[in-house]
């Protein structure tokens, strides 16, 4: 089973909103990733997870904030988002960071009024 | 710094027929991987297909084969037999061992023509 789960799959909020996008892998892999995804552009890397520890943060602004309750689990906790940030959140998973493929969940599209 | 140019923003094919997308990369890298992965209109991102740069022998899955010429620095994409449901963006992706980052180029959206 290569599934990566995310939810919601479309979230609307306003910028004094708190709100948290939920990603979940029961594929035992132990790197995840968080993507932001403007329309027919790649994926940008946000951050990565890697043993549940933070790996990589690509000088992402605070009102991201991201966290890793445990091996299976990704959340991406957001607030004070502007509308610049409306945008297709990915997360993604692999086995490991090195040299392994990784998998996508479908996406949250987020908008910001 | 590694960077991946995919030269041909839109192409089109005709059912059946076998089209070619191309991807270039800069790296002074040995070893690395590189993927192409396929994104349908809304819907979700899979992996196409793979190669680590240090095998010559060019990957294959069904349809979709690659041309890796590591000296060129090229990873194109042929696709045979080209179906609807293969109309969609691709994009060419390159990771080395030494860093978790995934590099992905532009894209290219290819639209199959019944």
């Amino acid at each position: 089973d290569t599934e990566v789960t995310q939810t919601p799959k479309h979230l609307v909020m306003g910028m004094t909103n708190k709100k948290s996008l939920k990603c979940e892998q029961h594929m035992g892999h132990r790197a995840m990733y968080w993507y932001k995804q403007k329309a027919k552009k790649p994926p940008e890397l946000m951050f990565v997870y890697s043993y549940e520890k933070l790996s990589i943060n690509e000088s992402v602004p605070s009102r991201f904030s991201p966290e890793c309750p445990n091996s299976s689990l990704l959340n991406l906790h957001l607030h004070a988002l502007q509308p610049e940030d409306s945008a297709l959140y990915l997360c993604a998973s692999s086995q490991d960071t090195g040299t392994d493929t990784q998998y996508f969940g479908p996406g949250t599209r987020l908008t910001v009024l | 710094a590694q960077t991946v140019t995919q030269s041909q923003p839109e192409m089109s094919v005709q059912e059946a027929e076998t089209v070619t997308l191309s991807c270039t990369y800069d790296t002074s890298e040995s070893d690395y991987y590189l993927f192409w992965y396929k994104q349908p209109p809304s819907r979700q991102m899979i992996l196409v297909i793979r190669q680590e740069a240090y095998k010559q022998q060019n990957a294959t899955e069904n349809r979709f084969s690659v041309n890796f010429q590591k000296a060129a620095k090229s990873f194109s994409l042929k696709i045979s037999d080209s179906q609807l449901g293969d109309a969609a963006m691709y994009f060419c992706a390159y990771k080395t061992t030494s860093y978790d980052k995934v590099i992905f180029g532009p894209g290219t959206s290819l639209s199959v023509i019944p």
